[in-house]
């Protein structure tokens, strides 16, 4: 059974880059029919996407990220990651990895598997 | 990009009772488009893909329907562990985006 579990520094200072890895067992995510993302729920407000890979190594981001967002996949370790440069207090919120399927070429069926979420405050 | 608009943003109903969410896109999705459940302190979790697909282990209590820019989550006969948040998502083009969500409220 596939599992996901977030990992990275709960706290981090203004203006600095926010880093968090999402290691994946159970499954390899090189698997064809798999995309891999991150989404966060900020305190109070609802779920946002903010970006997803492939095993191609082809990314794609939040537009209102993006200037500030990387998504990319270690295969060796099979992990992703995310990094998130100049944060700021709103960007306080709980980041969840989950996998997304891909029913087919551009057809998607959703995000089926989710880790649990970490926490991530930005204070100084 | 795709907007997403979810209403309502909370609805009240009784243990037993019916509720229907909506979720409109901003440009035809197909039947791209999944529903979520948060229950707090917990991570998302799928309940309807392709519009109208149950997630295999979803209750049969749980509905989806719709294409093109109109969708439903309709949940019947609720249990008190249904009383929670609820979010639409279209998966049919990046950059991905969530409706803002509808919270369940006991009546």
């Amino acid at each position: 059974q596939l599992h996901l579990q977030e990992s990275g520094p709960g706290l981090v200072k203004p203006s600095e880059t926010l880093s968090l890895t999402c290691t994946v067992s159970g499954g390899s995510i090189t698997n064809t029919n798999y995309y891999w993302g991150w989404i966060r729920r900020p305190p109070g407000k609802g779920l946002e996407w903010i970006g997803t890979t492939y095993k191609t190594g082809e990314s794609f981001y939040n537009p209102s990220l993006k200037s500030r967002v990387t998504v990319s996949l270690d295969i060796f370790n099979n992990q992703f990651s995310l990094k998130l440069s100049s944060v700021t207090a709103a960007d306080t919120a709980v980041f969840y990895c989950a996998r997304e399927v891909a029913a087919a070429t551009d057809q998607f069926y959703g995000m089926d598997v989710w880790g649990p979420g970490t926490t991530v405050i930005v204070s100084s | 990009d795709i907007q997403m608009t979810q209403s309502p943003s909370s609805v009240s109903a009784s243990v037993g009772g019916r509720v229907t969410i909506t979720c409109r896109a901003s440009q035809g999705i197909g039947t791209w488009l999944a529903w979520y459940q948060q229950r707090p302190g917990e991570a998302p979790k799928l309940l309807i893909y392709a519009a109208s697909r149950l997630q295999t282990g979803v209750p049969s209590r749980f509905s989806g329907s719709g294409s093109g820019t109109y969708f439903t989550l309709t949940i019947s006969s609720l249990q008190p562990e249904d009383f929670t948040s609820y979010y639409c998502q279209q998966a049919h083009s990046f950059p991905r985006s969530f409706g803002q969500g509808t919270k369940v409220e006991i009546k």
